[in-house]
């Protein structure tokens, strides 16, 4: 399973408040994925980033934002923008070359008070 | 884009049967195909996979078959046991960074 780490387990947020949730990974991944899961649906994809730097919306960007200043780390901040933000959020990574298997992190649950 | 749809949302086998998932793609240049297992709590897990240059695949007790014409595939639990019992997730992707979509999942329950 290793490879891939997220934390915290969960996270409590409060009305208002933004907070981030933290992936990292040692497996020299490119490219690196939030996908929000709500009970009996997809995953679905929040930002991906491709490379240092630069990172892209996915289908349900609004009220997230996240940064890619390094390799390992891709942190996810939800902001006070989103309304509904209960969820298990996952992080994923995929090597570069032709193999597409992405390899998920743990996970973060979301609670909000 | 490219839409899975995963049937059925729910299934309910004895253990010692057979358990079959099936998905459905909309987008023909789709060109791999992951089957993912999910504990409760977990995080997904890849347990088969297969490109469309081939129809089928197994390993063990687990095999996919892909029909491209009909744009679906197909996910086949053999023998199942109770540690079977899990959400399974298929996706679709054409091998791009941001393009692989999952179906909605079936939760397996395997009786003993």
């Amino acid at each position: 399973d290793g490879g891939i780490t997220q934390s915290p387990k969960y996270l409590f947020r409060k009305e208002g408040q933004n907070v981030t949730l933290s992936c990292e990974q040692n497996l020299n991944h490119d490219a690196m994925y939030w996908y929000r899961q709500d009970p009996g649906q997809g995953l679905r994809l929040i930002y991906y980033s491709q490379i240092v730097n630069d990172f892209q919306k996915g289908d349900i960007a609004e009220g997230y934002s996240v940064s890619r200043e390094k390799k390992e780390s891709f942190p996810l901040t939800v902001t006070s923008a989103q309304k509904n933000p209960t969820a298990f959020y996952l992080c994923a990574s995929i090597g570069t070359g032709d193999e597409e298997t992405q390899y998920f992190g743990p996970g973060t649950r979301l609670l909000v008070l | 884009g490219e839409n899975v749809e995963q049937h059925p949302s729910t299934l309910s086998v004895q253990e010692g049967d057979s358990a079959v998932i099936k998905c459905t793609y909309s987008d023909s240049a789709s060109n791999y195909f992951p089957w993912y297992k999910q504990e409760l709590g977990k995080r997904p897990q890849l347990i088969i996979d297969i490109r469309s240059n081939v129809g089928e695949k197994k390993d063990q007790r687990i095999a996919v078959t892909l029909n491209k014409t009909a744009k679906h595939f197909s996910l086949h639990i053999t023998e199942t046991q109770p540690e079977d019992s899990a959400v399974y997730f298929c996706a679709a992707s054409k091998r791009r960074f941001n393009d692989m979509r999952f179906g909605a999942g079936t939760r397996l329950t395997v009786k003993p």
